[in-house]
């Protein structure tokens, strides 16, 4: 079945790094765009970064910008999210989800599957 | 960046009520909007996008409306199971920005 598995979280001391990754099955990863998106503890949910299907596209938010990378290997069906000088304010529930769109128009995109996520803490 | 407001932000309610969700854009997003669900500790669920097609398998007594800046997610007749919180997410520019949520309580 169509499943995303986030994996990488931990605890980690302020201004360090981590990599989450998050490992895709049962659908056709190369073909869709891909997101991270984090929940703070007992917050709503903050998108944090999008690749397009082949990578040519990226943005991030701007509490991220300059911090975070996103990247995919599609050989691997998996995603990435690169995150160095980490902060406090980076505690959270990392998500990845889908990106996809209306057929057959490609006009209006919507995340349809997540992973179950995997928690980040940034605390010395 | 496109701000998005929900109200309210907590909701109390009974079984077999009908509610009512509202979901303010800070700037035209056409019908590029889509609601979540969330029970705690679960990820989020997609139950409506393009602010009105219901995603497959999602309960009929769940839909939107709406376009612009104003949207609604109606659910007609409370279950047990609704009780959650609830999510609006624009796609509109290329960084989606959610709404602070709605968490839906029993009366």
């Amino acid at each position: 079945q169509v499943q995303l598995v986030e994996s990488g979280g931990g605890v980690v001391q302020p201004g360090r790094s981590l990599r989450l990754s998050c490992a895709a099955s049962g659908f056709t990863f190369s073909s869709y765009g891909m997101h991270w998106v984090r929940q703070a503890p007992g917050k709503g949910l903050e998108w944090v970064a999008v690749i397009w299907y082949d990578g040519s596209n990226k943005y991030y938010a701007d509490s991220v910008k300059g911090r975070f990378t996103i990247s995919r290997d599609n050989s691997k069906n998996t995603l990435y999210l690169q995150m160095n000088s980490l902060r406090a304010e980076d505690t959270a529930v990392y998500y990845c989800a889908r990106r996809s769109v209306t057929p057959p128009s490609g006009y209006y995109y919507y995340m349809d599957v997540w992973g179950k996520g995997t928690t980040v803490t940034v605390s010395s | 960046d496109i701000q998005m407001t929900q109200s309210p932000s907590s909701l109390s309610a009974s079984v077999g009520d009908r509610v009512t969700i509202t979901c303010r854009a800070s700037q035209s997003i056409s019908s590029y909007l889509n609601w979540y669900q969330q029970k705690p500790g679960k990820a989020p669920k997609l139950l409506i996008y393009a602010a009105s097609s219901l995603q497959s398998g999602v309960p009929s007594r769940f839909s939107g409306s709406g376009s612009g800046t104003d949207f609604t997610l109606t659910i007609s007749s409370l279950q047990p199971e609704d009780f959650a919180t609830y999510y609006c997410q624009q796609s509109y520019s290329s960084g989606p920005t959610f709404g602070q949520g709605t968490k839906l309580e029993i009366k």
